[in-house]
């Protein structure tokens, strides 16, 4: 058990520039998650795969936010045209399906600062 | 609809006892519960069920009052190591998987 991985950990963009940050899941776990987290707030979910499959999008999340998740393994967030309000921690999650109740293993996150 | 926590901040003396209290305006089926080092993942402390099952790894006990809609996390004799922010979450949407959390509570124990 390696943990969850992401990269980069930091990302300095300027407005109007795309990024891509990537999330390397624990190998056996099925469901992973990208949640969005700023300041003083708790994390905010932002997506779910279940395997290779994204079954839920959050309707906060604007059509410049897209993720993939090839061959149910590691997932790609990227945001197209950043804006300022979009400088947040971006933290990967993933889990286990079959224990019955959902224990999230979070990554570090990508700090994402957009100038 | 997000939990609310309380307090917002507490500061201990190691050895204090805290408690950490989540409420929520909508029924509760689970509470689950992560703290946050700062710079760091937030990690899984404890999950709790509705009938009372509670599943956890460590030396924190919490309760969960379905009746009240609420939970709290008892963190007794604490320890340098229990500084952090503690966040709890609860399922939303209809889903178990999708969890809301709350703002948070920062633990600070001093020597």
């Amino acid at each position: 058990d390696t943990g969850v991985s992401q990269d980069p950990r930091h990302k300095i963009t300027k407005r109007g520039q795309n990024v891509t940050f990537r999330c390397d899941p624990i190998s056996e776990h099925n469901r992973l998650y990208w949640y969005r987290q700023t300041l003083g707030q708790g994390p905010e979910f932002l997506t779910y795969f279940q395997n290779e499959a994204q079954l839920e999008k959050s309707r906060l999340l604007s059509d410049r936010f897209s993720a993939e998740r090839p061959k149910g393994s590691f997932s790609t967030l990227e945001i197209q045209r950043t804006e300022q309000g979009d400088s947040a921690m971006y933290l990967c999650a993933s889990s286990l399906s079959a224990q019955g109740y959902e224990k999230l293993f979070f990554g570090s996150g990508t700090q994402l600062s957009v100038l | 609809q997000q939990p609310v926590q309380s307090p917002q901040a507490v500061i201990l003396r190691e050895g204090e006892d805290a408690v950490i209290n989540c409420s929520s305006s909508k029924a509760l089926y689970s509470v689950h519960w992560y703290r946050q080092k700062h710079g760091e993942a937030p990690v899984f402390l404890m999950i709790l069920l509705k009938g009372g099952e509670q599943k956890g790894h460590e030396k924190i006990s919490a309760s969960f009052n379905e009746k009240k809609q609420q939970s709290s996390l008892y963190l007794t004799a604490s320890q340098l190591s229990y500084s952090g922010t503690y966040f709890c979450g609860t399922p939303s949407g209809g889903s178990n998987y999708k969890l809301t959390f709350g703002k948070g509570t920062l633990l600070t124990v001093n020597p």
